[in-house]
Parts: C-alpha cells; structure tokens; sequence
C-alpha cells in the first residue's frame, strides 16, 4: 500500500528564512505533484515532477524528486508572508494503478 | 467556462436521503478525478475516469458511493443512504491528459449529513 508522509506538518518561520518540506513515499512512483492550499480555498497546483533528478522553480520554491530514494522536496527561499499556505505533496502509483496518495500537508505560516 | 464548476457548492441533507454531486471539467479534459477532503486533512482520492470510462474506483469507501460520466465531459458523484461519515467536502479535479499532467480543482462541494 502506498503511503505519502511530509514533514513538518506544521512549521512557522520568519519572513527571509529558507525551509525545506519533506515528502517521502513508500512504494516506487516516478510522478508527484505539489500543491499549494489557502485557508477555505480550492487546491492550487505547483509543480509536476515526473523523473528521477526532476528539478523546477517557480518563484520562491523549488522542488525536486528523487526517486530512488522515493523523496521529494520542496524549497522555500527567503520566504515572504505570502507563502503561508498548506502545501501538498501527491504520489501516483504506478502500472497499471492510477490512485493518487496525498500527503497530510505541511501548514506553514511565515511570521512578517 | 475558465475552470472547473462544482455543484451544488452547499448541501445539506438527512441521514438516509440519496445526493447527488455534479462537476463540469474544463472544456476537453479528458481525465476528471473526485476527492474527498475532511476537516484539516489531505484530499483523498475516491475515483478518476479517462472520457467516460471510470478507470479506478478503488477509492470509493463502500457501495452507496458511485460515479459517472457518461458523455466524457460532465460527472455526477452519488451518494445513496447518506450517513453522517459521508459529511466532507467534496472535490472534482481535471486534467488535460491524465497521468503525469497538471490536475486543476473546482471549488468543491460542502456536504453536511445531519
């Protein structure tokens, strides 16, 4: 059975810190996905990440995937208040089962 | 329209009446996807359909719940029997390809069982 854990689940850090939020997952998946989740607001997609040695930005974050290790990251630099979000990160399983396993998020709440 | 619709956005409902949700996907989506979503929780995956075939329903948690999509484009999750558990917040999500490509969310359904 696959299982998706992050790390923190909750984290609270002062703005221009950098951070970095933990995926990690049990079974073999070469797709994860991270999405960002405002309070009483739909889930925003962040990033597709679908090989080993995957690597995108977008702002401030960064994710990457390392497979073989079966973990993701996803970097905040010098983070600003606006960042403050429950992030997502999502593994699906491979062959022939398309389930899609979501993390418990990572609430973070960057003080100004 | 621009993104994913859900409807109705609230509904409440007594135990043991039979619900039904509706999500439009973005036009020429072929794959749509429904979740559940508690309180303070991560969405969890119930079913996902590639057009009108429903690809993987290993999600859905017992047989009152079911999904279809008959024409590939608008999808009906239903809920017979409802019970209180069933109370979460329900979404739909599209994508353009399926596997590996950008999933877009709707706004979601509130469900309150009473």
């Amino acid at each position: 059975e696959l299982k998706v854990e992050q790390n923190p689940l909750f984290l609270s850090m002062q703005e221009g810190k950098n951070y970095t939020i933990y995926c990690n997952y049990s079974t073999t998946s070469d797709r994860l996905y991270w999405y960002r989740q405002d309070p009483g607001k739909s889930l925003e997609s962040l990033f597709v990440l679908l090989s080993n040695g995957a690597v995108k930005q977008e702002g401030r974050l960064m994710a990457s995937l390392d497979t073989k290790a079966r973990l993701s990251t996803l970097h905040i630099t010098a983070a600003v208040h606006d960042l403050s979000a429950t992030y997502y990160c999502a593994v699906e399983r491979g062959g022939r089962d398309d389930k899609i396993i979501f993390g418990k998020g990572t609430r973070l709440h960057i003080l100004p | 329209g621009a993104g994913v619709s859900q409807s109705p956005r609230y509904k409440v409902t007594k135990r043991g009446q039979d619900v039904a949700l509706r999500c439009d996907p973005i036009s020429g989506h072929v794959s749509l996807y429904w979740y559940r979503q508690a309180l303070g929780q991560g969405p969890e995956f119930l079913t996902y359909f590639n057009y009108e075939a429903q690809q993987d329903k290993s999600g859905l948690p017992n047989d009152r719940f079911s999904a279809e999509r008959p024409e590939g484009s608008i999808s009906t999750l239903t809920i017979q029997r409802t019970e209180q558990r069933d109370s979460a917040m329900y979404r739909c999500a599209s994508s353009s390809s399926g596997r590996g490509d950008t999933q877009y969310f709707g706004p979601g359904t509130r469900l309150t069982v009473l």
